[in-house]
């Protein structure tokens, strides 16, 4: 498919376990980005790559989050030891490079902690 | 720190009609913004946007305006249809990458 895709669409894990979620963005695209959205709330920036430039995990909430992303390919989400709080849904977005504002989302990771 | 707003939760509009979501920002950096547009399970799709060196930007039944002084922006859909029901996020930026986001609006077009 030409779209961005995420993997898996939902995941249910116990408190404490570690989940990975992973994206495949559009062939093409230099940026990326991961998101999280909670229940009846706007998207919270998390983390951000360019090309092979330093991430920016400005909005990384804490240290049990992390992300890699091999060259300009897929991208792994990492939650260690999850909390209930970590609850939501994951998307991820591609685009062209970081000068391009329009950024095109995966369906996203519904993640539930129990 | 709420720095895009978007005050209304829903907005239900009869179809046909004149749809109006509105989007309040604080910060006096953004020089970018977007509307996206999301359907339940899926991820959100960009529907338009404008720069600040712009007041107005159309594309077909979307228009967005923006009024700098009172650091508020709107979307109008005209005329709205079945298919648009959706909630609509307003997205602003300022570094030229990261998109600081509204809170949504559920949009519901009555038949």
């Amino acid at each position: 498919g030409a779209g961005v895709s995420q993997s898996p669409s939902n995941k249910v894990t116990e408190k404490g376990k570690d989940v990975e979620l992973r994206c495949d963005p559009i062939s093409g695209h230099t940026a990326l980005y991961w998101y999280r959205q909670r229940l009846g709330q706007g998207l919270e920036f998390l983390i951000y790559f360019q090309g092979n430039s330093a991430p920016d995990k400005s909005g990384l909430p804490s240290d049990r989050f992390s992300a890699e992303r091999t060259g300009e390919s897929v991208s792994t989400l990492t939650i260690q030891r999850t909390q209930q709080e970590d609850s939501a849904v994951y998307l991820c977005a591609s685009s062209l490079d970081a000068r391009v504002y329009e950024q095109y989302f995966g369906p996203g990771t519904r993640l539930t902690v129990t | 720190d709420q720095q895009v707003k978007q005050n209304s939760p829903s907005l239900s509009v009869q179809e046909g009609r004149i749809s109006i979501l509105n989007c309040d920002y604080t910060n006096s950096m953004f020089d970018y913004f977007l509307w996206y547009k999301k359907y339940p399970a899926e991820g959100p799709t960009f529907l338009i946007s404008i720069s600040s060196i712009k007041d107005k930007n159309e594309d077909g039944r979307f228009t967005v305006f923006l009024n700098k002084s009172a650091k508020h922006l709107s979307l109008h859909i005209v005329p709205s249809q079945p298919g648009d029901s959706a909630v609509y996020f307003c997205a602003a930026s300022a570094l030229g990458y990261q998109l600081i986001w509204g809170a949504g609006t559920k949009l519901i077009i009555k038949p």
